[in-house]
């Protein structure tokens, strides 16, 4: 079973452009969400989607993020535009709710690692 | 005040020898599940194992097991016969709430970082 996916792995650009993140999450997992993780730092949430409906979105900075999943599969996070400090790792992550709930287990893809200059 | 706390910002172990890393949550919701995660230098986070706030017994698989010790809040990921591909940085969690089905976020400590020496 193929794990989730992200893209671009890496991605340098100066600040104040646009960029966006592609996660595709494991088959059949209607649970995604977006991680932010500063280096020596564990993630932190930025977003939670139950399907094609943005859940939890209480920690992302709506000036200048934003973040879609239209058909309930995939999705984008976006920031435009990008400043210094955004520079991170983004985390996407899946999980399937409806089973066991409390064993609800994230799995997450190899992250996108951002650099802004 | 912080949910999960990871008192060993780094850890050494010799090859072969067994180590315990440290987790203490904060949480007054009685249902709660408790994990732990292994970050490699290429960046994914790996699940190694889950311990819910019910269960009786404390969680094993393969070489890792949870030390869970409820009365002092405190979650220790023991990992026996270290191996040089051990050496990452592993991340304890917590999700809180359960009362029905539904998956809710993780809140992470900041890390301990484990290098086995051959």
């Amino acid at each position: 079973e193929a794990g989730v996916v992200q893209s671009p792995r890496y991605k340098i650009i100066e600040k104040k452009q646009p960029v966006a993140f592609w996660c595709n999450p494991i088959s059949g997992h209607n649970t995604l969400y977006w991680y932010l993780q500063n280096l020596g730092q564990g993630p932190e949430l930025l977003i939670r989607y139950e399907n094609e409906e943005a859940v939890d979105d209480s920690q992302l900075p709506k000036d200048r993020f934003s973040a879609e999943r239209l058909k309930g599969v995939d999705s984008t996070l976006k920031i435009q535009p990008a400043e210094l400090g955004d520079s991170a790792v983004y985390l996407c992550a899946s999980s399937h709710s409806g089973g066991q709930p409390r064993t609800d287990t994230h799995y997450f893809g190899p992250g996108t690692r951002l650099t802004v200059l | 005040a912080q949910k999960i706390t990871q008192t060993q910002p780094g850890m050494f172990v010799q090859e072969k020898e067994a180590v315990t890393l440290d987790c203490t949550y904060d949480t007054s919701d009685p249902s709660y599940g408790l994990f732990w995660y292994k970050q490699p230098s290429s960046g994914e986070m790996i699940f190694l194992i889950y311990q819910g706030s019910y269960d009786q017994q404390n969680a094993t698989e393969g070489r890792y097991s949870l030390n869970f010790q409820k009365a002092r809040k405190s979650a220790n990921l023991v990992i026996s016969a270290s191996q040089l591909g051990d050496s990452a940085m592993y991340f304890c969690a917590m999700r809180e709430g359960g009362s029905g089905a539904g998956s809710y976020q993780l809140t992470f400590g900041k890390g301990t970082k484990l290098s086995v020496i051959p």
